[in-house]
C-alpha cells in the first residue's frame, strides 16, 4: 500500500508564496503508471482540485489557481511538490498530496498538512 | 461556491438505504462517466468508494453503490451501519481538463 506524507510550513504571509512536498513510498514518481495530484480543503468546506502532475512533467490546474500555481516531480528524492504564489487568507486550507493509477479519481491519499495564511 | 451541488446534510438509521444526490451540468456530470465519491471521517485522509460512476475499488462493501442520470449523480449506501457516518464528497471530471467538487453531505446514523 502506498504512502504519502505532505511536509511544509504550517504558517504562510500573505502574499507570499507556499511552497509543500510530498514523499512517496510504495510507488515510484517515475513510473508511467500514476498521476500526482494535489487537493485542499479550507475550514469547514468542501474539496478543491488543484491540478496533477504526470512523471514527465506534464501538468493540469484548476482553471481557478492557474496562475498561481506550480507543480513539479524529484525523481531523485520520490518526491512531487506544489508552488502557490499571492497567498491570501482564502488559501487557508488542508492540503492533500494523492497517488492515482486514473486521472479522474484519487485513490491513495495522504494524511493531509494544514497550512493557515496569516500575517 | 462548489461546482456540484450536494445536500448538506442525510440521515437513516442502521440497517435502513439512503441515496445522496450530486448534481451538475452537461459540462460535467452529464458530460462524461467520470464521477467518483469520496468518503471522509474528519481528521483521517477521504477514501474513495465508487469511481468512474459505478465501480466499486476492492475493499469497498457492496452496500455501496453509484449511479447517474443526466446531469445527476446519486450515491447509496444500503444496509446502513454506525460506521458509515461521516462526509461524503462526489468528484466529476469537467470540460478542459478540470475535476470538479460537491460540497460534501454530512450522513448521519441515527
Amino acid at each position: 500500500q502506498p504512502q504519502l506524507q505532505e511536509s511544509g510550513p504550517g504558517l504562510a504571509k500573505p502574499s507570499e508564496t507556499l511552497s509543500l512536498s510530498c514523499t512517496v513510498s510504495g510507488g515510484s514518481i517515475s513510473s508511467s503508471n500514476y498521476y500526482w495530484h494535489w487537493i485542499r480543503q479550507p475550514p469547514g468546506k468542501g474539496l478543491e482540485w488543484i491540478g496533477n502532475i504526470y512523471y514527465s512533467g506534464t501538468t493540469y490546474y484548476n482553471p481557478s489557481l492557474k496562475s498561481r500555481v506550480t507543480m513539479s516531480v524529484d525523481t531523485s528524492e520520490n518526491q512531487f511538490s506544489l508552488k502557490l504564489s499571492s497567498l491570501t487568507a482564502a488559501d487557508t486550507a488542508v492540503y492533500y498530496c494523492v497517488m492515482s493509477s486514473s486521472w479522474y479519481h484519487f485513490q491513495h491519499w495522504g494524511q493531509g498538512t494544514l497550512v493557515t495564511v496569516s500575517s | 461556491q462548489s461546482a456540484l451541488t450536494q445536500p448538506p446534510s442525510a440521515s437513516g438509521s442502521p440497517g435502513q438505504s439512503v441515496t445522496i444526490s450530486c448534481t451538475g451540468t452537461s459540462s460535467d456530470v452529464g458530460g462524461y462517466n467520470y464521477v467518483s465519491w469520496y468518503q471522509h471521517h474528519p481528521g483521517k485522509a477521504p477514501k474513495v468508494m465508487i469511481y468512474e460512476v459505478s465501480k466499486r475499488p476492492s475493499g469497498v462493501p457492496d452496500r455501496f453503490s453509484g449511479s447517474k442520470s443526466a446531469n445527476t449523480a446519486s450515491l447509496t449506501v444500503s444496509g446502513l451501519q454506525a460506521e458509515d457516518e461521516a462526509y461524503y464528497y462526489c468528484c466529476s471530471y469537467a470540460d478542459s481538463n478540470n475535476l470538479v467538487f460537491g460540497g460534501g453531505t454530512k450522513l448521519t446514523v441515527l
